[in-house]
């Protein structure tokens, strides 16, 4: 079955960059069936979405974080990435990263469902 | 972006009870909608898409409905594992966005 997991330091300081990657194991990126994508929920709160990478290294951005997010694929390791550049308090939270489930809707419309999520990775931006 | 609002923020239940969610959408998302349940500490589970779609192995409890700004989810006959926090997500327009969540309790 799709399984999905997320490694990284847990403790980043303020003004840093945060590096996480998402392992993937049971699907292939490569497939080009499937976004992949990142989500995060501070302690407490809701959901966040970060923004999605595709298997050609396309991607969409959420436009709150745009100036500090990145993602990118490493299709040899079947893994994606992601990076917070400029860390501060705020950042701190459990980031899952989770696949993404593209549905044709008709003309230029997609839906995207997030099928697959996993288990999550507690960050804390602290000195 | 979209803005989604759920409602209630919580709500208290007992075993055997329904309880309805409201998900509003701040603009027309057709039926481009899903539902998610997260149980404390684990990650979220995708129950229901595009409004009413249910997921494989999701119990037949659950059910969604809905289109344009306003959706529902419905639990009937609430069981012990039911009890966890709701969120809907509009699935079709960058950035995805989620409600805020509604916490389902045991009365």
């Amino acid at each position: 079955q799709v399984q999905l997991q997320e490694s990284g330091p847990g403790l980043v300081k303020p003004s840093e960059t945060l590096s996480l990657t998402c392992t993937v194991s049971g699907d292939s990126i490569s497939t080009g069936t499937h976004y992949w994508t990142w989500i995060r929920q501070p302690p407490g709160k809701g959901l966040e979405w970060l923004g999605n990478v595709y298997y050609s290294g396309t991607t969409n951005y959420n436009p709150s974080l745009m100036s500090r997010v990145s993602m990118s694929v490493d299709l040899s390791k079947n893994q994606f990435s992601l990076k917070v550049t400029s860390v501060n308090a705020a950042d701190t939270a459990v980031y899952f990263c989770a696949r993404v489930l593209p549905l044709y809707c008709g003309g230029d419309c997609y839906q995207y469902y997030l099928d697959h999520w996993g288990r999550g990775t507690l960050v804390t931006v602290s000195s | 972006d979209i803005q989604m609002t759920q409602s209630p923020s919580a709500v208290s239940a007992s075993i055997g009870d329904s309880v309805t969610i409201t998900c509003r959408a701040s603009q027309g998302i057709t039926i481009w909608l899903a539902w998610y349940q997260q149980r404390p500490g684990k990650a979220p589970k995708l129950l229901i898409s595009a409004a009413s779609t249910l997921q494989s192995g999701v119990p037949s409890r659950f059910s969604g409905s809905g289109s344009g700004t306003e959706f529902t989810l419905t639990i009937n006959s609430l069981q012990p594992e039911d009890f966890a926090t709701y969120y809907c997500q509009q699935a079709n327009i960058f950035p995805l966005t989620f409600g805020q969540g509604t916490r389902l309790d045991i009365k």
